[in-house]
C-alpha cells in the first residue's frame, strides 16, 4: 500500500459536465501524477507536480487541468467531459524526480 | 514507431510452466527498464527494475537487457496462479515520466 487514495473510485457522468478527481496521498512525496490507462495505448501521462502549485503538462493534457494547494492532494479535472475521456484515472507519487513511482488504485470514468 | 512496444498477448500457461513477456524500445540511450504488474482493477506495482543491460534475479522472477539489439525480458520460473496479471514494462522518459507498454495479459492455469 503506497498511501494513495484516490476518489471518487468510480464515476458516470454526461458530456458537457465538469468532473474532479481527487489523489490524496500520506507519504508527504513531493511529485505526485495523474495518468490514464486506455486499452491499446497504455498507461499515458496527463499531469504531473514537483511541488505545491508546481505543476506541469504531460502527453495528453488537452481538456484536462490540475491543482496541487497542499502536498497531500493533487486534483484532475475534467473542465467539459467529453467521451474521449472515458478512461481509468490512476493517480501516482514518487519522492524524487527519477525515483519509483508507485501508483494508486484507479478511478474508472464513464462519460455518456 | 512507439518508444516502447509490447506483445499485447494473452498469454496461457500451465502452472509451473516458465513465462517469458518481453518488450522493444527505440532509443539505444535508455539505460533503465522497470516492470510492473497489475493486477485486474488494480493499480500498477513495481515488480522489478534494471539497470543497463544483463541480468537482475528477484525470486522465481529475472529481467534481463539486451541492449544490442533493444530488447527487454522478464522470466517467470515455476509460473503460479497469483501470477496472473497485466505485465506493464517501462522506461523512464526524463526525470518525471515512463514509457509504458501496453502490457501482456498472463494467465496461469492451476
Amino acid at each position: 500500500d503506497a498511501g494513495i487514495t484516490q476518489s471518487p473510485r468510480h464515476k458516470v457522468t454526461e458530456t458537457g459536465t465538469p468532473v474532479t478527481l481527487r489523489c490524496h496521498q500520506t507519504e508527504n512525496h513531493r511529485y505526485m501524477y495523474w495518468y490514464r490507462q486506455d486499452p491499446g495505448h497504455g498507461l499515458r501521462l496527463i499531469h504531473y507536480s514537483y511541488g505545491v502549485k508546481d505543476t506541469d503538462k504531460g502527453e495528453v493534457s488537452d481538456g484536462y487541468s490540475v491543482s496541487r494547494s497542499k502536498t497531500e492532494d493533487f486534483l484532475l479535472t475534467l473542465e467539459s467531459a467529453t467521451s474521449s475521456q472515458t478512461s481509468v484515472y490512476f493517480c501516482a507519487i514518487s519522492w524524487t524526480e527519477g525515483n519509483t513511482i508507485y501508483f494508486g488504485e484507479g478511478s474508472w470514468l464513464t462519460v455518456v | 514507431q512507439k518508444e516502447v512496444e509490447q506483445d499485447p498477448g494473452p498469454l496461457s500457461v500451465p502452472e509451473g510452466a516458465i513465462v517469458s513477456l518481453n518488450c522493444t524500445y527505440s532509443n539505444s540511450a535508455f539505460q533503465y527498464f522497470m516492470w510492473y504488474r497489475q493486477y485486474s482493477r488494480k493499480g500498477p506495482e513495481l515488480l522489478m527494475y534494471t539497470y543497463s543491460s544483463g541480468n537482475k534475479e528477484d525470486g522465481r522472477f529475472t529481467a534481463q537487457v539486451d541492449k544490442s539489439s533493444k530488447y527487454i525480458s522478464l522470466f517467470i520460473r515455476d509460473s503460479q496462479p497469483s501470477d496472473s496479471a497485466t505485465y506493464l514494462c517501462a522506461i523512464p522518459r526524463g526525470a518525471n515520466n515512463l514509457f509504458f507498454g501496453t502490457g501482456t495479459r498472463l494467465t496461469v492455469i492451476p
